[in-house]
């Protein structure tokens, strides 16, 4: 199957610094990527969806200043966490897709695990 | 967008078929009955997908009624190596996940 990466895999950064995780679909070219939390025992929650060269949508509740997230390019999406605070730590999952809709499998990565401190 | 409900948890033994039901019974008609699988601080995995009747693939089989308001992934003979959590859901645009079904196989 297709393969998503996520770099870094853990980053532990101190309160207000600015964290970018980076997404890449290797093997196949992504209209569509997703960026999701998600904390300890609790299912992943959606926090926008990004098509190339367009601005991100953002779900309800996600403030999009602070999860700032770039889709340049048809293999690349990054989310960086802007003046990140103890409560930002979390995982976060990002997925790609070929298509724009309809139900083309969504290939996820194996997620970053963010540390304030 | 279709609202799941699965049980919260399941438990089962290694080399028993295990079954695990979802509800989704406002499906909308465009929606592929997807289910996925995630393993503690890893990505969710693609297990299977369907539309209606019966889907087998190498790992499972998915029973989709005709009413599409339910359905059942099927994992045969199951192992110690099964045990994460186990998300169905209706995929047409966006994944929304529900809270999933815990499965713990014992030995």
């Amino acid at each position: 199957g297709a393969v998503v990466s996520q770099h870094p895999s853990r980053v532990i950064c101190k309160s207000g610094t600015s964290v970018k995780i980076e997404c890449r679909s290797l093997d196949f070219q992504a209209t569509t990527m997703f960026w999701y939390r998600q904390f300890p025992k609790q299912s992943l929650m959606l926090m926008a969806t990004s098509n190339e060269g367009s601005k991100a949508t953002y779900e309800q509740g996600v403030e999009k200043d602070k999860f700032l997230i770039n889709h340049a390019s048809l293999t690349l999406s990054t989310l960086t966490v802007t003046s990140a605070h103890p409560e930002d730590s979390s995982f976060y999952i990002c997925s790609a897709r070929e298509g724009a809709s309809g139900p083309y499998e969504q290939y996820f990565g194996p997620g970053t695990r963010l540390t304030v401190t | 967008l279709a609202k799941t409900t699965q049980p919260i948890s399941m438990d089962s033994y290694e080399g028993q078929e295990v079954n695990i039901t979802c509800s989704h019974n406002n499906i909308a008609t465009n929606d592929y009955i997807t289910w996925y699988q995630q393993f503690p601080s890893q990505g969710p995995r693609f297990i299977i997908q369907g539309y209606k009747t019966k889907v087998t693939n190498e790992v499972a089989s998915l029973f989709i009624p005709a009413d599409r308001k339910s359905s059942t992934l099927s994992l045969p003979r199951v192992s110690l190596s099964d045990t994460a959590v186990y998300y169905c859901l209706g995929l047409y645009d966006k994944i929304i996940f529900g809270k999933g079904t815990r499965l713990h196989i014992l030995p």
